[in-house]
């Protein structure tokens, strides 16, 4: 079955480590997305990317970096400049990135900075 | 500004209940696309419809429908009949220009739905 796979589902680390999300699908989608999903709010976008080696910033993108070696993985790193980093991430891709492609997301990973 | 306003941020109804979720958006965009997702607990978000501006017709599938009225700038979404299985927290969404054009998908803040037995 096709889909995107994020892992870890739960990430505990300690403030000030670099830490990296990984996010991989094969549903052959060009466009890939990281969302971040704070308790009681929508979605916010950080990195989108529509083609390897190619990614933008999102509205939160301060304290993340994204690479795009692979047309499958889109992984996010949470830096130590993140100033609020404990969060629901979540990763989606679509086919185009189009305003009228949906997104299909991830399970999501949960992280806890202590 | 683009923005999605979903007021409701818990609503609660016993198993077979009618509910009905509020979408209220703003755009100065005269197309656009129109979205809602389902993110149940275990976390992933799942695309329920798509809707574009030029398309006012009402959308049915089995117990979801969907009423969007451009002159009020809604887009409501009303489950027939409730189960359990459509507890989740539900996202209504936004879409003007294309990502290579700038634009991005806006969420509203979700609506949580619990359908007790």
């Amino acid at each position: 079955d096709g889909g995107i796979t994020q892992s870890p589902k739960y990430l505990f680390r300690k403030e000030g480590q670099n830490v990296t999300l990984s996010c991989e699908q094969n549903l052959n989608h060009d466009a890939m997305y990281w969302y971040r999903q704070d308790p009681g709010q929508g979605l916010r976008l950080i990195y989108y990317s529509q083609i390897v080696n190619d990614f933008q910033k999102g509205d939160i993108a301060e304290g993340y970096s994204v690479s795009r070696e692979k047309k499958e993985s889109f992984p996010l790193t949470v830096t130590s400049a993140q100033k609020n980093p404990t969060a629901f991430y979540l990763c989606a891709s679509s086919i185009g990135s189009g305003r009228n492609s949906p997104l299909h997301f991830g399970n999501g990973t949960r992280l806890t900075v202590t | 500004a683009q923005k999605v306003t979903q007021a409701q941020t818990e609503i609660s109804v016993v198993e077979k209940e009618d509910v009905t979720l509020d979408c209220v958006y703003e755009t100065r965009d005269t197309t656009y696309y129109l979205f809602w997702y389902k993110q149940p607990p275990s976390g992933e978000l799942v695309f329920l419809i798509r809707r574009n501006s030029f398309d006012e017709q009402n959308e049915i599938s089995g117990r979801y429908s969907w009423n969007f009225q451009k002159s009020t700038s809604s887009f409501n979404f009303t489950i027939t009949a409730s189960q359990v299985v459509d507890s989740a927290v539900y996202f209504c969404a936004l879409s003007e220009a294309d990502y290579n054009q700038g634009g991005k998908l806006i969420f509203g803040q979700g609506t949580e739905l619990s359908v007790k037995p």
